[in-house]
């Protein structure tokens, strides 16, 4: 069965600070995809990356950049120069080939970034 | 270009009423689902629509819950005899392919007094 873990409950940095979110996955399946969604305290859940299991590329998209490695199932998420506005919960998640494509999500990290 | 909509985007109710929630997805997806998110946890999934077709039902989808998607546009996700367990936010994503990117809506936050 699929699971995302996302061991970082909450992470408190002053603002300009870098602030890495962790994601580890376990997955039986060789072809499957991840994401990335913020969550601002609107509720609204928004899309920031997918990433398919077969492109291992690093991906920087202005001050946020993504490090996939499948040797350690880990897809992790960087913010660079963090800011006010990035406080928010960031779920990563998981979509397998198999089945309906279904996202199985991690619990969450809560980011806060203080002035 | 709109996203996907949901309505209402808060309700209250009390024990044992029935409640009804509707999803209007981006037109051109044909895959829908829903999900339910209680308070520190991520979205779980509940239910999944091609089209017309409900192809899969989480264990997490008791026999109190019942959803249609009527024509393969909107659909209805209704609660039945509702407890105060069902509390918590009901979202609902659209797609076009298995593994694209699913687009959420804002969610119905449920509270059951």
């Amino acid at each position: 069965a699929q699971k995302v873990t996302q061991a970082q409950t909450e992470i408190s940095v002053v603002e300009k600070e870098d602030v890495t979110l962790d994601c580890v996955y376990e997955t039986r399946d060789t072809t499957y995809y991840l994401f990335w969604y913020k969550q601002p305290p609107s509720g609204e859940l928004v899309f920031l990356i997918r990433r398919n299991s077969f492109d291992e590329q690093n991906e920087i998209s202005g001050r946020y950049s993504w490090n996939f490695q499948k040797s350690t199932s880990s897809f992790n998420f960087t913010i660079t120069a963090s800011q006010v506005v990035d406080s928010a919960v960031y779920f990563c998640a998981l979509s397998e080939n198999s089945g309906y494509s279904t996202l199985t999500f991690g619990k969450g990290t809560m980011l806060l970034v203080s002035p | 270009d709109t996203g996907v909509s949901q309505d209402p985007r808060h309700k209250i109710t009390k024990r044992g009423q029935n409640v009804t929630f509707r999803c209007d997805p981006i037109s051109e997806h044909n895959r829908l689902y829903w999900y339910r998110q209680t308070l520190g946890q991520g979205p779980e999934f509940l239910t999944y629509f091609q089209n017309e077709a409900q192809l899969e039902k989480s264990r997490l989808l008791s026999d109190r819950f019942s959803a249609e998607r009527p024509k393969g546009s909107f659909s209805t996700l209704e609660i039945q005899r509702t407890e105060q367990g069902d509390s918590a936010m009901y979202l609902c994503a659209s797609t076009t392919g298995y593994g694209e990117t699913q687009y959420f809506g804002p969610g119905t936050r449920l509270l059951v007094l």
